[in-house]
C-alpha cells in the first residue's frame, strides 16, 4: 500500500528553523516526484516545489524560491521541507504529495503538516 | 495572483450535472496540456480525480470527467450526489516547469 506518512503538528515561534518529513513506503520511492503544497488557514491550495529523490532535481515556484528548501534523503525515503527563519504568514497546512512523472498531478498525498508560527 | 481562474462557487440539485471551468490568463502556463483536478473535503488531504486534462485515477467515479477547449478546463460531474459536495482546484504545470493551481470552486449540493 502507498502512503505518504508527514511529520506532527509543530508550533514555532517567529524567526525559528524548522524541517518538516513527508516518508513513503510501499513503491519506488526514487521513482517517482514529491511536490508540497501549501493551504493557508480558509484558503486554497498553492504550489511550493518538487523533488526527484532519485537524483534530487528540485524546481521552485517563483512565489516559494528562496524562502523554503526541499530536499530528500532517498536511503530513508524522506522528503524534507524547512525553513531557516520562520514567519507568522507562514502558518498553514503543508502537503507531500506523489507525483509519477513532473507533469502529472499527484496521486498520493501525506496527511498534512499543521505549522503554527506565533510569538 | 493565481493565473487559472475558477468560479468562486457553484451548486446543483442532487442527480444534475455540473460544469466547473478553469480559464488560463497567463502565458506562464505554456501549453496548458497537464491539467488536473482536485477534490478537497473540510479537514482533508486533496485527492486526485482527473490528471492530464481527461484522464481519471483507477478508484475514481466515471461520473467525473475532465476536457479542455482552447484555454479553458472542465470539470464535469454527473448525478451529483451528496458527496461530492467538497472544493475542487485546478492545476496546471507552467512553462517554468512549476505548477499553479487555481482559486478553487465551493460545490454545495442541495
Amino acid at each position: 500500500e502507498v502512503q505518504l506518512v508527514q511529520s506532527g503538528a509543530e508550533v514555532k515561534k517567529p524567526g525559528e528553523s524548522l524541517k518538516i518529513s513527508c516518508k513513503g513506503s510501499g513503491y519506488s520511492f526514487t521513482s517517482y516526484w514529491i511536490g508540497w503544497v501549501r493551504q493557508m488557514p480558509g484558503k486554497g491550495l498553492e504550489w511550493m516545489g518538487i523533488i526527484y529523490p532519485g537524483d534530487s532535481d528540485t524546481r521552485y515556484s517563483p512565489s516559494f524560491q528562496g524562502q523554503v528548501t526541499i530536499s530528500a534523503d532517498k536511503s530513508i525515503s524522506t522528503a524534507y521541507l524547512q525553513w531557516s527563519s520562520l514567519k507568522a504568514s507562514d502558518t498553514a497546512m503543508y502537503y507531500c504529495a506523489r507525483s509519477e512523472y513532473v507533469q502529472k498531478g499527484p496521486d498520493y498525498w501525506g496527511q498534512g503538516t499543521l505549522v503554527t508560527v506565533s510569538s | 495572483q493565481s493565473a487559472l481562474t475558477q468560479p468562486a462557487s457553484v451548486s446543483r440539485s442532487p442527480g444534475q450535472s455540473i460544469t466547473i471551468s478553469c480559464t488560463e490568463t497567463s502565458s506562464d502556463v505554456g501549453s496548458y496540456t497537464y491539467v488536473s483536478w482536485y477534490q478537497q473535503h473540510p479537514g482533508k488531504a486533496p485527492k486526485l480525480m482527473i490528471y492530464d486534462v481527461s484522464n481519471r485515477p483507477s478508484g475514481v467515479s466515471n461520473r467525473f470527467s475532465g476536457s479542455k477547449s482552447g484555454s479553458t478546463a472542465s470539470l464535469t460531474i454527473s448525478g451529483l450526489q451528496a458527496e461530492d459536495e467538497a472544493d475542487y482546484y485546478c492545476s496546471s504545470y507552467t512553462s517554468t516547469s512549476t505548477w499553479v493551481f487555481g482559486g478553487g470552486t465551493k460545490l454545495t449540493v442541495l
